[in-house]
């Protein structure tokens, strides 16, 4: 059975005060791995999709990474507005593109 | 700009009144769009894969005849939560995939906060 753990649950930042996130994940054929952000009381944006491993994409501070067993979501001086969920999800091979998700981290970022 | 439009985004009613959440794709065409439901601090669940003029498959558990999905057009899939009860409160995101491309990602629309009182 596919699975997605994500830690930690939360997570409470400095302003500037870069950390990773962590998505460990079982799947019987990867298809893609997905990292969303949520914001309270909206659906999830897109951030980014890696296919395989040692793969990784950069978007302003953050930057995704992929092993056979995990992601890392880098957040390099994170700034107030960075602070939501984060949610990682796996799409299988033979998932027909649904997608399973972990649990996010919740991240606030301090001024 | 937003590319799923979910609508209504919050809902109040009565138990066992029928609620209907509209999800559109407004830059493409989607011949398929998911459900998913996310409790309080929960993960995403998927509900159910609705795929446009055919019967949308649901995941283990989620009853068909409770959650009705129907997805006549290539921009429009509906959710029908009929005869809702206090345990079927939950926030419920639909999502749509560009056909153009395997690799293309789903993008999810705002939600809707469905409260059975």
């Amino acid at each position: 059975e596919d699975q997605v753990t994500q830690s930690p649950e939360a997570l409470r930042l400095q302003e500037g005060e870069s950390s990773s996130l962590n998505c460990s994940y079982t799947v019987s054929g990867l298809r893609g791995l997905f990292w969303y952000r949520q914001d309270p009381g909206k659906g999830p944006e897109f951030l980014f999709t890696l296919y395989s491993a040692g793969e990784e994409k950069e978007k302003e501070r953050l930057k995704a990474t992929l092993t056979k067993k995990e992601s890392f979501l880098h957040i390099t001086a994170p700034k107030p507005e960075d602070s939501a969920t984060y949610l990682c999800a796996v799409q299988a091979a033979d998932s027909g593109y649904a997608l399973n998700f972990g649990k996010g981290t919740s991240l606030l970022v301090t001024p | 700009g937003a590319v799923v439009s979910q609508h209504p985004s919050w809902v109040i009613c009565k138990s066992g009144t029928s609620v209907k959440i509209e999800c559109r794709s407004l830059d493409f065409q989607a011949t398929t769009m998911f459900w998913y439901r996310q409790f309080p601090k929960q993960s995403l669940m998927l509900m159910a894969t609705s795929n446009e003029g055919s019967k949308a498959t649901y995941e283990q558990g989620v009853e068909k005849d409770k959650f009705l999905i129907n997805h006549a057009s290539l921009t429009l899939s509906t959710l029908t939560v009929t005869s809702a009860h206090p345990e079927d409160s939950s926030f419920y995101i639909c999502s749509a995939r560009s056909p153009q491309g395997s690799n293309q990602p789903q993008h999810f629309g705002d939600g809707t906060r469905l409260s059975i009182l």
